[in-house]
């Protein structure tokens, strides 16, 4: 049972534009979300997170929004660069980190 | 300040044997989790571990098992090794609790022949 669902496997965008990634969770005890990044041959690394009792956090170029009602969450990059390219993972916790399968972003210049 | 180091980072193991992968957190952090990482499946959480004690354990089998260390190294372990269990390894650590910002090593990628 995939409790947190990435439904897009890829993400093509122009460079400058908005890319919004999207993540969706069944588990309504989930109680903090995050959006890690993956390049080739490296680990995970942090990117933003948001509790649950908030619905929109920001740092920087990355804004992600959380739909309780929904049990949605997107991460916006805006504007989008080549270096953004990589692979996203959303994150959900209670008493471990859950992962979604990941989406393939594409920035191209 | 040194981040997770995973050893081996690459290793090429056949059916039914095991295998055994080690991590090294960031210094000060107590807590280490292992996943597992394959094509379509994202990462799985594994276990994880603090202060030597298991604290949370994922829906893996048997032939997985970790352990931690006073010094906080943890190490997994894999017996009688399957092709499906060729994948990446991925090992992090926090400061005190398996929920939040994790610390990533770049893993260690076995494959099963």
């Amino acid at each position: 049972d995939q409790q947190v669902k990435q439904n897009s496997p890829s993400l093509s965008v122009q460079e400058g534009r908005i890319s919004i990634l999207n993540c969706d969770y069944t588990n309504s005890m989930f109680d903090y979300f995050l959006w890690y990044k993956k390049y080739p041959a490296e680990g995970p690394t942090f990117l933003i997170s948001i509790s649950s009792i908030k619905d929109k956090n920001e740092d920087g170029r990355f804004t992600v929004f959380l739909n309780k009602s929904a049990k949605h969450l997107s991460l916006h990059i805006v504007p989008s660069q080549p270096g953004d390219s990589a692979v996203y993972f959303c994150a959900a916790s209670r008493r471990e980190l859950t992962f979604g399968q990941g989406t393939i972003l594409t920035v191209h210049p | 300040k040194a981040g997770v180091t995973q050893t081996p980072r690459y290793l090429i193991k056949t059916r039914g044997q095991q295998v055994t992968l080690s991590c090294s957190p960031i210094s000060g952090h107590r807590s280490v989790s292992w996943y597992q990482q394959t094509p379509g499946q994202g990462l799985q959480f594994l276990f994880e571990y603090f202060s030597e004690t298991q604290r949370n354990k994922g829906n893996f089998p048997g032939r997985f098992s970790g352990r931690q260390f006073s010094n906080s190294r943890s190490e997994m372990n894999v017996s009688t090794l399957e092709l499906g269990d060729s994948a990446l390894y991925l090992c992090a650590s926090t400061v005190q609790a398996n929920t939040g910002e994790l610390f990533f090593g770049e893993g260690s990628r076995l494959t099963v022949l």
